[in-house]
């Protein structure tokens, strides 16, 4: 079956420095590839997708590269905030761009991300 | 359209309980998840509709839990004699078939066995 596997955290981090949380997967197909962002008190989020081989989402200064032969979609970002921490979740999804399938994801454990000032 | 709304937000209830769970999805979407998180963990599938047709079930999903969508629109997540172990949040997500949307998730309920 699918699998997503995450860097386990916490990580702690100064502001401005730079933040890598590593992704790598296992899929029977050609999934689809996503971050999600969850803040204290609030829902899941999405943060970035790629849908497929080396394509590179990105968003809010954060950008992840879809990588086939590593089977990889580590999050980087060069310079995080302090309202970056939060708890961020790797997933994948086989039905997505599909056409018509549904959009079942599978999640990593999360990775706690705290940046202090 | 304030997004996917779940109801109530935080359950404590004792062992052996029935509980009911409501997600409200943003109006326009016709397909709707529930997925399970506890504590260290991501979100778990547990059954998805489209419409009002429950199209996939979970083996997480045991008989003890059972979910609806009558009418297309909102959902109820049951769960019959709850155990400690299903203390956990539980997630509503929804999305639309037209095109390759993403899924919006509300902020969950909280459920607590004692």
């Amino acid at each position: 079956g699918n699998s997503v596997t995450q860097m386990e955290g916490p990580v702690t981090l100064s502001e401005e420095a730079f933040l890598t949380i590593n992704c790598t997967y296992t899929a029977t197909g050609y999934p689809s590839l996503f971050w999600y962002v969850q803040y204290p008190g609030e829902g899941l989020q999405l943060l970035l997708k790629a849908t497929k081989a080396d394509d590179k989402g990105s968003n809010k200064g954060f950008e992840a590269t879809y990588r086939k032969e590593t089977t990889s979609f580590h999050l980087e970002k060069g310079s995080v905030q302090v309202s970056d921490s939060a708890v961020y979740f790797c997933a994948l999804s086989e039905g997505y761009g599909s056409g018509g399938s549904n959009y079942k994801l599978t999640f990593g454990k999360g990775t706690l991300l705290t940046v202090n000032p | 359209d304030t997004g996917v709304s779940q109801d109530p937000r935080h359950k404590i209830t004792k062992r052996g309980q029935n509980v009911t769970f409501r997600c409200d999805p943003i109006s326009e979407h016709n397909r709707l998840y529930w997925y399970r998180q506890t504590l260290g963990q991501g979100p778990e599938f547990l059954t998805y509709f489209q419409n009002e047709a429950q199209l996939e079930k979970s083996r997480l999903l045991s008989d003890r839990f059972s979910a609806e969508r009558p009418k297309g629109s909102f959902s109820t997540l049951e769960i019959q004699r709850t155990e400690q172990g299903d203390s956990a949040m539980y997630l509503c997500a929804s999305s639309s078939s037209m095109g390759n949307t993403e899924a919006f998730f509300g902020q969950g309920t909280r459920l607590t066995v004692v």
